[in-house]
């Protein structure tokens, strides 16, 4: 069974606007969360993390919501941009070890 | 070079074939990982190796064989494939175990295999 979940495979969002991605997560005891962006014939490339002692981590355009009591974790982009078109996968970890979800394509058009 | 470099990026073998993939890094990281994506699928932890010691086989079938000959390198020796085989294959580095699942892995683009 998956412990990490994006149920949404795709998102599509206006230049400028906020982009929202969603994870959730079943296990209580993951102690940090990361979020991967990952581009066609490319690896993934970490972005932003957040410990689970905290609610919130901001970089630039990227925030990183974590809701324990709801195991809910999204990423805000703000403002949307052409280059942000890719893929998004939530990851987790449990010890050291990473456990990723399936990913959410974002496309972001004109 | 820098980062995490694959090769080859496409690899097209048949069920009987043996090939190897290729992971290099020139980061200085002490911990390396093979990762397998299939088809919306998350990514599937295989092996890891920590300090050139592989300290996790996230029960892979023996058709796959890590190497790690140094802490630069890993190999993932491949036999008798089966088709649903067939994914993309990631290698990752970080500077250790620990410091990986806080700051993130360093990944490299991946092998495309397609098993016949």
């Amino acid at each position: 069974d998956q412990q990490v979940k994006q149920n949404s495979p795709s998102l599509s969002v206006q230049e400028g606007r906020i982009s929202i991605l969603n994870c959730d997560y079943t296990n209580s005891m993951f102690d940090y969360f990361l979020w991967y962006k990952k581009y066609p014939a490319e690896g993934p490339t970490f972005l932003i993390s957040i410990s689970s002692i905290k609610d919130k981590n901001e970089d630039g355009r990227f925030t990183v919501f974590l809701n324990k009591s709801a195991k809910h974790l999204s990423l805000h982009i703000v403002p949307s941009q052409p280059g942000d078109s890719a893929v998004y996968f939530c990851a987790a970890s449990e010890t050291d070890k990473l456990i990723f979800g399936t990913g959410t394509r974002l496309q972001v058009f004109p | 070079e820098t980062g995490v470099t694959q090769t080859p990026r496409h690899l097209v073998m048949g069920m009987t074939n043996k090939k190897s993939l290729k992971c290099e890094q020139h980061l200085g990281h002490n911990a390396m990982y093979w990762y397998k994506q299939s088809a919306k699928k998350p990514l599937e932890l295989m092996f890891v190796y920590n300090f050139k010691e592989q300290t996790e086989n996230n029960s892979v079938p023996s058709r796959f064989s890590p190497e790690c000959p140094n802490s630069s390198h890993l190999f993932l020796h491949l036999h008798t494939l089966q088709p649903e085989d067939s994914a993309l294959y990631l290698c990752a580095s970080s500077q250790d175990r620990g410091t990986g699942v806080r700051y993130g892995y360093t990944f490299g683009s991946g092998t495309r295999l397609t098993v016949v």
